[in-house]
């Protein structure tokens, strides 16, 4: 079946270190998206693709940078982790097609914690 | 002001009952909107999406009223499985904006 799984998915690090979250879907969807989720903010879109070679800047890109080489994977990378990283990361991606429903496939998350 | 507002509750219902969320967004350019259910820990999942001549899937009933910005979920007959948090999202320009989820807590 196809699916969309996230590695690490615990991770304590300590701040300064570089942080790299593996996402990878096999939906061959050409849309990835990367979210933070913290209590009372709800998910936060932190960088997205539209295609390989394609990405941009979400709400919340501050620390972070991604790379789409291929279709499959979107890495999430932390250049110095800070404590304000701190957070459950997770990894969606979508179809686009025209007519599609633009409906977004989670993955099951990355527990990050930075000391 | 925060681009999708619900209130976070948490909902405590007994089993049976019908819960009711309702959910507010701020730009009037939102194109699309769902509800996604996310268990605790667990990742966000679709539970239906949201049109302007409303939308039932079994017990869920879901409402868009443009003109006034607003989103429902009416919950009918409350199981215990249905305790989790419901996110009210929107889409603008290709991206989805999430509120911050309603807690619904269904008791025996």
């Amino acid at each position: 079946d196809a699916e969309i799984t996230q590695s690490p998915r615990h991770k304590i690090t300590e701040t300064g270190r570089q942080v790299t979250l593996a996402c990878h879907q096999t939906w061959n969807h050409n849309n990835m998206f990367w979210y933070r989720q913290d209590l009372g903010h709800g998910l936060r879109l932190i960088h997205y693709s539209y295609g390989v070679q394609d990405t941009n800047k979400g709400e919340v890109s501050d620390g972070y940078s991604v790379s789409r080489s291929n279709t499959e994977d979107l890495p999430l990378t932390l250049e110095s982790a800070a404590s304000s990283q701190t957070s459950v990361y997770f990894c969606a991606s979508s179809e686009s097609r025209p007519g599609s429903t633009d409906t977004q496939y989670f993955g099951p998350g990355t527990r990050l914690t930075v000391l | 002001r925060k681009e999708v507002e619900q209130d976070p509750g948490p909902f405590n219902v007994p089993e049976g009952a019908t819960v009711a969320f309702n959910c507010t967004y701020s730009n009037s350019a939102s194109q699309s909107f769902f509800w996604y259910r996310q268990d605790c820990r667990k990742e966000p999942k679709l539970l239906m999406s949201v049109y302007s001549s409303g939308n039932e899937d079994g017990r869920f009933t879901a409402q868009l009223n443009r003109a006034s910005q607003y989103i429902s979920l009416l919950i009918r007959d409350s199981k215990l499985s249905d305790s989790a948090t419901y996110l009210c999202v929107a889409l603008l320009t290709g991206k989805l904006i999430f509120g911050q989820g309603t807690t619904l807590q269904v008791k025996p």
